[in-house]
């Protein structure tokens, strides 16, 4: 069993529909991260929330929209997406914002855009 | 920009076989590199963090080694199970030092 539970396990949207990934951790870490990883390929990483705050945004368009209510919650909001947006989503979180702490994974969103 | 590669790309060997899995990184000024397990369809699994001053990390039949200067890392798994079939993939600091990089993984099938 995970430590960080995503929600939910799979999602199938069309491109007009909004639509929202969740992502919970109650061990006490403080930073939080959002990656894509496509079919075959290595997670690529989308954000990191550090203290609540988002620290890094790989160039990702604006049609995902994280939020990050408190440091236990980590949400992606999702609007007009496009068919190769198509992938599993995986959130993680590690107890610093630096690369000295191990990372700890959810075991994703499957995400399907029609 | 870091990149980082794994030989092999797949691996099938029979149950009870040691095995060796290689992670090479290019910029080689790291603190530390990370060994991932993922099964197919889930998250990742956190194996070992090896730390550049330890050299060596163990966990139970897991042995991990980074070599900073040769920009290289293995993972050595002892006596095999059907049960370590998995994509495994190493990740290494980027340049920045702000987020690892991972490699393309090699994905494992031990056959009983």
């Amino acid at each position: 069993d995970t430590e960080v539970t995503q929600t939910p396990k799979h999602l199938v949207m069309g491109m007009t529909n909004k639509k929202s990934l969740k992502c919970e951790q109650h061990m006490g870490h403080r930073a939080m991260y959002w990656y894509k990883q496509k079919a075959k390929k290595p997670p690529e990483l989308m954000f990191v929330y550090s203290y609540e705050k988002l620290s890094i945004n790989e160039s990702v368009p604006s049609r995902f929209s994280p939020e990050c209510p408190n440091s236990s919650l980590l949400n992606l909001h999702l609007h007009a997406l496009q068919p190769e947006d198509s992938a599993l989503y995986l959130c993680a979180s590690s107890a610093r914002d630096t690369i000295n702490s191990p990372l700890h994974f959810g075991n994703g969103t499957r995400l399907t855009v029609t | 920009k870091q990149e980082v590669t794994q030989i092999p790309a797949a691996l099938s060997v029979p149950e009870g076989e040691n095995l060796v899995l290689n992670c090479s990184f290019t910029d080689s000024a790291i603190y530390n590199l990370q060994w991932f397990r993922q099964d197919p369809g889930k998250g990742l699994t956190s194996l070992l963090l090896i730390q550049s001053s330890q050299r060596e990390q163990t966990s139970g039949r897991l042995n991990a080694s980074l070599d900073k200067s040769s920009g290289r890392s293995t993972l050595y798994i002892a006596a095999s199970q059907p049960g370590d079939s998995a994509t495994y993939l190493c990740a290494a600091p980027d340049n920045y030092g702000q987020n690892f990089v991972f490699g393309p993984g090699t994905r494992l099938s031990v056959l009983p």
